[in-house]
């Protein structure tokens, strides 16, 4: 499948561990957040998402983190299981159309 | 729904050569996105159409790109002619797009210009 990038930065997790990604985002104004998982040779997908008005919005097995005065949004994985390898990507949302993805973040499971 | 259906998958050609490359968007979905993703750049939004009007092409690179949206399920993106430097995966994502809400992806055509 098609590498997204050599030079993403790498998040190496022991498997059944917690994962934690982060990201800063750009536009205070930005009021809509979004994680996708990028599997290799496939679109990105949606995972979980928060608007401006949480801070915190629980999926399955997933959690996201708002803060919106240092502008950083985390998405943490519990009980990280080797189908979770991929590149995680956050999204912030100015509009509907004013879409600004962060560089992505490559998870890697240790057996 | 069978989701966003990109074609072709891969598409290898000769620099110089015209590509087409097509996309199929969630019925009902009212904004369609073109984006290009390569190592370097990442995801790069080219164009984006609401209702099958190209609003905002300011990421189309240059005059070699063009894209269209003859109707609410059907779009192509087409480069005429082919540089070595276009090569890179091309995604189309759809959305409702009433209110913000996440982007629907292909899974892309990776394009291998020569």
């Amino acid at each position: 499948g098609e590498s997204v990038g050599l030079h993403l930065p790498t998040l190496s997790v022991q498997e059944g561990d917690n994962s934690i990604i982060n990201c800063a985002y750009s536009n205070s104004a930005s009021d809509y957040f979004i994680w996708y998982k990028q599997e290799s040779g496939k679109g990105p997908q949606f995972i979980i998402d928060i608007r401006s008005n949480m801070d915190k919005r629980q999926g399955q097995r997933v959690t996201v983190l708002l803060n919106k005065t240092v502008k950083h949004l985390s998405l943490q994985i519990a009980a990280t299981q080797p189908g979770d390898s991929a590149v995680y990507f956050c999204a912030e949302h100015s509009s509907a159309s004013k879409i600004i993805f962060g560089s992505g973040t490559r998870l890697s499971i240790r057996p | 729904d069978a989701g966003v259906i990109q074609s072709p998958r891969h598409e290898v050609t000769e620099m110089g050569q015209e590509v087409t490359l097509r996309c199929k968007p969630i019925s009902g979905h009212d904004y369609l996105f073109w984006y290009r993703q390569t190592m370097m750049r990442g995801l790069e939004l080219l164009i984006y159409f609401n209702n099958n009007v190209p609003i905002d092409d300011s990421g189309m690179p240059e005059d070699r790109f063009s894209a269209k949206m003859p109707n609410a399920s059907f779009s192509t993106l087409k480069i005429q002619p082919s540089e070595p430097r276009d090569s890179a995966v091309y995604f189309c994502a759809s959305s409702p797009g009433q209110v913000k809400s996440p982007l629907h992806f292909g899974n892309g055509t990776r394009l291998t210009v020569t």
